[in-house]
């Protein structure tokens, strides 16, 4: 498999339920990150990784939890979310190298809805 | 303050003609990249180009080019022979180094574009 992969695509979840968001990047790509799509917003950056170490946190409210257990692995945890918090979430990859960058790869999103 | 602006909320264009889609942005840094994507409503996002500050020529990939203009700080995206599978939202995203000597991209609103036939 190839390219970065997000599941679920769809996730319904009430607010005192805890969930988990998963992405995996097939790359060899060494940065990945977490962003919030929401309707008529643009793209909230989340949470950088960069060499599995979390290197931005954009002042993201606690609920959602971040965990990079290695370069290929990311998930967002979920707890105790807000209806606001309904959105597409999107996974992203890249390579960073010194002098050069070759573009961001997105996984397809997860919808989640929180009822 | 909002780093990249795109101005244009919709873009209609008839099939086979070319449209460009503006944008805008603001930096400090003078190591940028800029970028292109696009989003059909499946919700991927789709790289299309990429700029960066240090490059000679404008970018193009196939049907798509970049048109910088680096004293203006603008990055209009221009896309040629319109299709209708081009129909769909385009973001303008640039490429910041961090103080902490990460890269992030940041997104602006998006544009979205329709293709008539």
């Amino acid at each position: 498999e190839t390219g970065v992969t997000q599941t679920p695509r769809h996730l319904v979840m009430g607010m005192t339920n805890k969930k988990s968001l998963k992405c995996e990047q097939h790359l060899g790509h060494n940065a990945m990150y977490w962003y919030k799509q929401s309707a008529k917003k643009p793209l909230e950056l989340m949470f950088v990784y960069s060499l599995e170490e979390r290197v931005e946190n954009n002042s993201v409210p606690s609920r959602f939890s971040p965990e990079c257990p290695n370069s290929s692995h990311l998930f967002l945890h979920l707890h105790t979310l807000q209806p606001e918090d309904s959105a597409l979430y999107l996974c992203a990859s890249s390579q960073e190298v010194a002098g050069g960058h070759y573009g961001y790869t997105f996984g397809s999103g997860t919808r989640l809805t929180v009822v | 303050a909002q780093k990249i602006t795109q101005t244009q909320p919709g873009m209609f264009v008839q099939e086979k003609e070319a449209v460009t889609l503006d944008c805008t942005y603001d930096t400090s840094d003078p190591s940028y990249g800029l970028f292109w994507y696009k989003q059909p409503s499946s919700g991927e996002m789709i790289f299309l180009i990429y700029q960066g500050s240090y490059d000679q020529q404008n970018a193009t990939e196939g049907r798509y080019s970049l048109n910088f203009q680096k004293a203006r700080k603008s990055a209009n995206l221009v896309i040629s022979a319109s299709q209708l599978g081009d129909s769909a939202m385009y973001f303008c995203a640039m490429r910041e180094l961090l103080s902490g000597g990460s890269y992030i991209p940041t997104f602006g609103r998006g544009t979205s574009l329709i293709v008539h036939p």
